[in-house]
C-alpha cells in the first residue's frame, strides 16, 4: 500500500528566507508525487507534481520539489518565503493506480 | 482552466437527516472522488467513479454513498447524518491517471 508521511506539523520562517517542507514517501511501483496547497476555508489547489525525468521539478507561484529516490523524499521548496505563502500543504504520492494518498499536511507560517 | 465547483460552502443539518452533497465539473474528466478532510488526518478517500454510473469504495465508505448519473456530476450521499460525519467535504476530478483538480469544499455541521 502507498503512504506519505509529512513529519512537520509547523514549519515558521522569516520573510525572504528560504522555505522547505519535508515529505518522505512509500510505494510498491514507480512514484507519481504532488504538492497542493490550501489557503484557509479554500479547496486544494495544485502546486506541481514528479511524474519522472529530472529530479528537480518546478510549479506555480515560484515553488520547487525536490525528488530523491534513494532517501525516498520529496521537499518542496521556495528560495524566497513571502507572508502569502502562509497555508496548508499537502504531499500526495499515487502508484498505479487512480488513488491519491495523502499525508497529514503542514501548516507554514511565514512572519513578516 | 479546470473548474470544479460544489453545491454548498456552509452546510448545517440534524441528525438522522439525509444530506446530498453535489459536485459539478467542466472538464470532461471521466473520474471523480470524494474526500473528507479532518485535523491531523489529511485528506481520506469515501468514494471515487471512473466512469457514469461505475463507483468503487475508498478508505472509509462506511456510512455514505454516491451516484454518478452524468458524466460532468457526482454526488455523495449520507444517509442519515451522525454527529461524526461533521467534516470537510472535498471534490476533485482528474483525466485518466493525471492531476487531481479540487473544489472550494463545503464544511458540514451535523448537530
Amino acid at each position: 500500500a502507498q503512504s506519505v508521511a509529512q513529519p512537520e506539523d509547523q514549519v515558521n520562517v522569516a520573510e525572504g528566507n528560504p522555505l522547505t517542507v519535508k515529505c518522505t514517501y512509500s510505494v510498491s511501483g514507480n512514484p507519481y508525487l504532488f504538492w497542493y496547497v490550501q489557503y484557509p476555508n479554500r479547496g486544494l489547489q495544485f502546486l506541481l507534481k514528479y511524474i519522472t525525468g529530472d529530479n528537480l521539478v518546478k510549479g506555480s507561484y515560484g515553488f520547487e520539489a525536490e525528488f530523491n529516490k534513494s532517501q525516498t523524499s520529496f521537499y518542496l521548496k521556495k528560495p524566497s518565503a513571502l507572508v502569502s505563502d502562509s497555508a496548508l500543504y499537502f504531499c500526495a504520492v499515487r502508484d498505479d493506480d487512480y488513488k491519491l494518498s495523502f499525508g497529514a499536511g503542514t501548516t507554514v507560517t511565514v512572519r513578516a | 482552466d479546470v473548474k470544479v465547483t460544489q453545491s454548498s460552502r456552509y452546510l448545517v443539518k440534524r441528525t438522522g437527516e439525509k444530506v446530498f452533497l453535489e459536485c459539478v465539473q467542466d472538464m470532461d474528466h471521466e473520474n471523480m472522488f470524494w474526500y473528507r478532510q479532518d485535523p491531523g488526518l489529511g485528506l481520506r478517500l469515501i468514494y471515487f467513479s471512473y466512469d457514469v454510473k461505475m463507483k468503487e469504495k475508498g478508505d472509509i465508505p462506511e456510512g455514505y454513498s454516491v451516484s454518478r448519473e452524468k458524466k460532468e456530476r457526482f454526488s455523495l450521499i449520507l444517509e442519515s447524518a451522525s454527529t461524526n460525519q461533521t467534516s470537510m467535504y472535498l471534490c476533485a476530478s482528474s483525466l485518466g491517471f493525471d492531476t487531481q483538480y479540487f473544489g472550494p469544499g463545503t464544511r458540514l455541521t451535523v448537530l
